[in-house]
């Protein structure tokens, strides 16, 4: 089955613990991305990858890094959590050129005490 | 940064009405609009990917046009069901390597 997946789905952790979201996706797809969802912003963009070692900043970088070392896999690392980072991640990927539609993982909700 | 405006924010209907919301983007350079549908406790789905002035789209009771001129697109529900019920998101790109950058979507609660 074609699909994004995402882990951990829940996390609850402390401020300063470092963490890693991982990313998979099976459909080839060159470009993935990683969103944040807070009530009443909308999906904002932390960052994207175009194809593999090839990464930029989206909207909303500042406190997150990402790798890009193999196509099927994007991880969103937290090197220093902190409770403003508590949200809803999801990882995102499509073929390449925004003519295709985006396919989305199931989410990771991350709670930063 | 590209701003794009979702209209209403949120809307009550009654089932078997039609509705409508509205996305607005910047008219002076389009590359691309998409339309997802999004239920809550789930992740976003695609409805459409638009890319021309005058686009027609339509899946089920669900379809969608496009102005890109006036820098809008129109999403209609003919016949709202309860299971429309669900976040409605448009995103929009100005070129062919630029992310796409979302509204804040259009929160659909259709009573049964």
């Amino acid at each position: 089955e074609a699909q994004v997946t995402q882990n951990p789905r829940y996390l609850i952790t402390v401020t300063g613990k470092k963490l890693t979201v991982t990313c998979s996706q099976n459909m080839n797809h060159e470009y993935m991305s990683w969103y944040r969802q807070d009530p009443g912003l909308g999906l904002r963009q932390i960052y994207y990858s175009m194809n593999v070692e090839v990464t930029d900043k989206g909207d909303v970088p500042e406190g997150y890094k990402v790798s890009r070392k193999e196509k099927r896999n994007f991880p969103l690392i937290l090197e220093s959590p902190s409770p403003n980072q508590t949200s809803l991640y999801f990882c995102a990927s499509r073929t390449s050129g925004v003519y295709n539609e985006q396919f989305f993982g199931p989410g990771t909700r991350l709670t930063v005490l | 940064i590209l701003n794009v405006e979702q209209s209403p924010q949120s809307l009550h209907v009654q089932e078997g009405d039609s509705t409508n919301f509205t996305c607005s983007f910047p008219s002076s350079n389009f590359y691309a609009l998409h339309w997802y549908r999004w239920e809550t406790a789930k992740s976003p789905e695609a409805l459409f990917v638009m890319t021309l002035n005058g686009d027609e789209k339509k899946k089920g009771r669900i379809s969608a046009t496009l102005n890109t001129k006036e820098g809008y697109s129109y999403l209609y529900i003919k016949g709202s069901q309860p299971e429309d019920s669900a976040t409605y998101l448009c995103a929009f790109t100005d070129s062919g390597n630029t992310p796409l950058v979302f509204g804040k979507g259009t929160r659909l609660s259709v009573i049964a």
